[in-house]
């Protein structure tokens, strides 16, 4: 009954590489969120879609493309992976209307060699 | 970026005493605070929050404070656990935005 998770938890690969996190949330939520966190934990917003639709798109390379098939799923693909792309990526969700809070995954830790 | 030279702020209490954890926003038009929790290996779990028109609010054993004149918040913790012990991000965000801005968080580190 995970209300938000994503796949993979660990994902090592090799700088050029081109990778894919998949992110599921099951809480009926119309906004979801993609975040970067750093070693020194450091949260950045990055994209932001409600009911499918791009809402925020931070100043992040183009190499990141996200994806959002329906409601419940926010994919993010990452082209030519860079040793800088190392960090913890967090998909969330949260409820449609007003702002409210936010539910986070797991996480999927990304090291690129 | 944002946390380039910055390091982990980390508070160390005793198991009993209570946590005061303090966070400043730079927002004016930030509206909603949250205030997450994040273990190690986990991604940031909801703790409580409050809205502009309010400057506290109690949960259990948490409190948040809000002072919109100064843009700071608050949380304090009652009776720290060793449970307690995790990296505190505060957040704040404007309706309508959907962005919301964390802080750098702080290290809570409960000492038995």
């Amino acid at each position: 009954d995970t209300a938000v998770s994503q796949t993979p938890k660990y994902l090592v690969t090799q700088m050029g590489n081109d990778k894919s996190i998949k992110c599921e949330q099951n809480l009926g939520h119309d906004t979801m969120y993609w975040y970067k966190q750093d070693s020194k934990k450091f949260l950045k917003i990055m994209f932001s879609y409600n009911n499918k639709e791009l809402i925020i798109n931070e100043t992040v390379p183009n190499r990141f493309s996200p994806k959002s098939p329906d409601k419940a799923h926010l994919n993010l693909h990452i082209n030519s992976l860079e040793l800088g792309d190392s960090a913890v990526y967090f998909c969330a969700s949260s409820q449609p209307g007003t702002v409210g809070t936010q539910y986070f995954g797991p996480g999927t830790r990304l090291l690129v060699l | 970026g944002e946390s380039v030279g910055l390091h982990l702020p980390t508070l160390s209490v005793q198991e009993g005493d209570n946590s005061i954890i303090n966070c400043a926003y730079s927002n004016s038009a930030s509206d909603y605070f949250i205030w997450y929790k994040q273990e190690s290996g986990k991604g940031p779990q909801f703790i409580i929050d409050i809205r502009s028109n309010m400057d506290k609010r109690q949960g259990q054993r948490v409190t948040v404070l809000l002072n919109k004149t100064v843009k700071h918040l608050s949380l304090q913790i009652a009776a720290t656990q060793p449970g307690d012990s995790a990296v505190y991000f505060c957040a704040d965000v404007t309706s309508g935005t959907y962005k919301y801005i964390f802080g750098t968080g702080t290290r809570l580190k409960v000492l038995a």
